[in-house]
């Protein structure tokens, strides 16, 4: 079975700190699209940051980068220098003949 | 470029009755996908449609149905509901099957009484 877990039902940060989310995933296939998505109050998911599954290099799009590790099926998200407008809840997710997403972690900032 | 729209954005029913939402997808984007979103059991997939043809489904009832019209645009029904069908019901889209990104409507927030 595939699956995606997100351990972390909630966390906080202090604005300006540092947070890492956690994610790991089951799948026997090989090649697959790993993502981070974003859903803020408003409700609208939006792409954080996508991982190709065949690329080593873990992908970082500004203040947000992921730690990938393809053997330990582990998918952890890193943000940085924390800001307000980050509190939403994040959702880990994988592509395999469907999309896959874990249960979220909400995240609050905290001025 | 327009974003993915759905509606209708709230929808109030009793329990028996059946609903239909609507999504429209980006411009040349010719797969849809369909979710429920409840709190705590995060995003449940619940089928994807690619050129008129459902590719994949979850695991839904029979209650649930979907089509897709040759422009892309997606239609999901639920025949007689349930209390446990209140949810937020998304719709994405993208490109191609199961690839790449998807890009999520702002949802449908289906309230059964």
């Amino acid at each position: 079975a595939q699956t995606v877990t997100q351990s972390q039902p909630e966390m906080s940060v202090q604005e300006a700190e540092t947070v890492t989310l956690s994610c790991t995933y089951d799948t026997s296939e090989s090649n697959y699209y790993l993502f981070w998505y974003k859903q803020p109050p408003s409700r609208q998911m939006i792409l954080v940051i996508r991982q190709e599954a065949y690329k080593q290099q873990n992908a970082t799009e500004n203040r947000f980068s992921v730690n990938f590790q393809k053997a330990a099926k582990s998918f952890s998200l890193k943000i940085s220098d924390s800001q307000l407008g980050d509190t939403a809840m994040y959702f880990c997710a994988f592509t395999g003949n469907q999309f896959y997403f874990g249960t979220g972690t909400s995240l609050t900032v905290i001025p | 470029k327009a974003g993915v729209t759905q509606t209708p954005r709230y929808l109030i029913k009793t329990r028996g009755q059946q609903v239909t939402l609507s999504c429209s997808p980006i411009s040349g984007h010719r797969s849809v996908s369909w979710y429920q979103q409840t709190p705590g059991q995060g995003l449940q997939f619940l089928f994807e449609y690619f050129s008129e043809t459902q590719r994949n489904k979850g695991n839904f009832p029979g209650r649930f149905s979907g089509r897709q019209f040759s422009n892309s645009r997606s239609e999901m029904n639920v025949s007689t509901l349930e209390l446990g069908d209140s949810a937020l019901y998304l719709c994405a889209s993208s490109l191609a099957l199961a690839v790449g990104e998807q890009f999520f409507g702002p949802g449908t927030r289906l309230t059964v009484l």
